[in-house]
């Protein structure tokens, strides 16, 4: 069985620009969970999204947004980027939340993102 | 804030040593998972233990869990070099009126030498 893909890999932008990235999740799974990591504020929660609907999200402003499509692929934009935005951004998928599940997440290789 | 929050935050031992990472939370949990991540690549799950279990074992990872203390212990016996990693621990919070989801602590970088 496929892994979660996550492209691109590797970007570098400019502050303003916007950037979209891409989280293929493991083939059956239903829910995808965005994730920022950096070395100062460690993983934070962005989003997470099941059956194309948002079920949660975290405490980011409205430059970062998402959306998951009926093939449960998903997307995450950020708009008008900042230096502060530079980070490794990971994907997670799961076959999907409920009280009888664990909610093991699977991971991706994340998309690395440098904003100049 | 963070839901978990690991000690140490760096650790360095000899091959062949035990490791012992701690992680403490704040609120109740369904289950707590330890994960593991090399550097600059995905998050790979270790083990999970849930509420009602005080102890589990998987090859040579123990992790144990005090609910009353809300703190749990990831034990790597035998370390070996390729366990060089950083390891995170993640609970399943479940805040008022939304579903569940997976929070991290900062992680404990483990470091160890040949």
């Amino acid at each position: 069985k496929a892994g979660v893909t996550q492209t691109p890999r590797y970007l570098i932008k400019t502050r303003g620009q916007q950037v979209t990235l891409s989280c293929s999740p493991i083939s059956g799974h239903r829910s995808v969970s965005w994730y920022q990591q950096t070395p100062g504020q460690g993983l934070q929660f962005l989003f997470e999204y099941f059956s194309e609907t948002q079920r949660n999200k975290g405490n980011f402003p409205g430059r970062f947004s998402g959306r998951q499509f009926s093939n449960s692929r998903s997307e995450m934009n950020v708009s008008t980027l900042e230096l502060g935005d530079s980070a490794l951004y990971l994907c997670a998928s799961s076959p999907g939340l409920g009280r009888g599940s664990t909610g093991e997440l699977f991971f991706g290789e994340g998309s690395r993102l440098t904003v100049l | 804030s963070q839901q978990g929050e690991e000690d140490p935050q760096a650790l360095s031992i000899q091959e062949g040593e035990n490791a012992t990472m701690n992680c403490s939370y704040k609120t109740s949990i369904n289950n707590l998972q330890w994960y593991r991540q090399n550097s600059g690549r995905g998050l790979v799950h270790l083990i999970l233990i849930r509420s009602n279990e005080r102890e589990k074992h998987s090859g040579r990872l123990r992790v144990t869990l005090d609910t009353s203390k809300k703190s749990s212990s990831l034990l790597i016996t035998a370390s070996r070099a390729a366990d060089t990693a950083s390891y995170f621990c993640a609970t399943r919070a479940f805040p008022q009126g939304g579903s569940e989801k997976l929070v991290f602590g900062k992680g404990t970088k483990l470091t160890v030498n040949p």
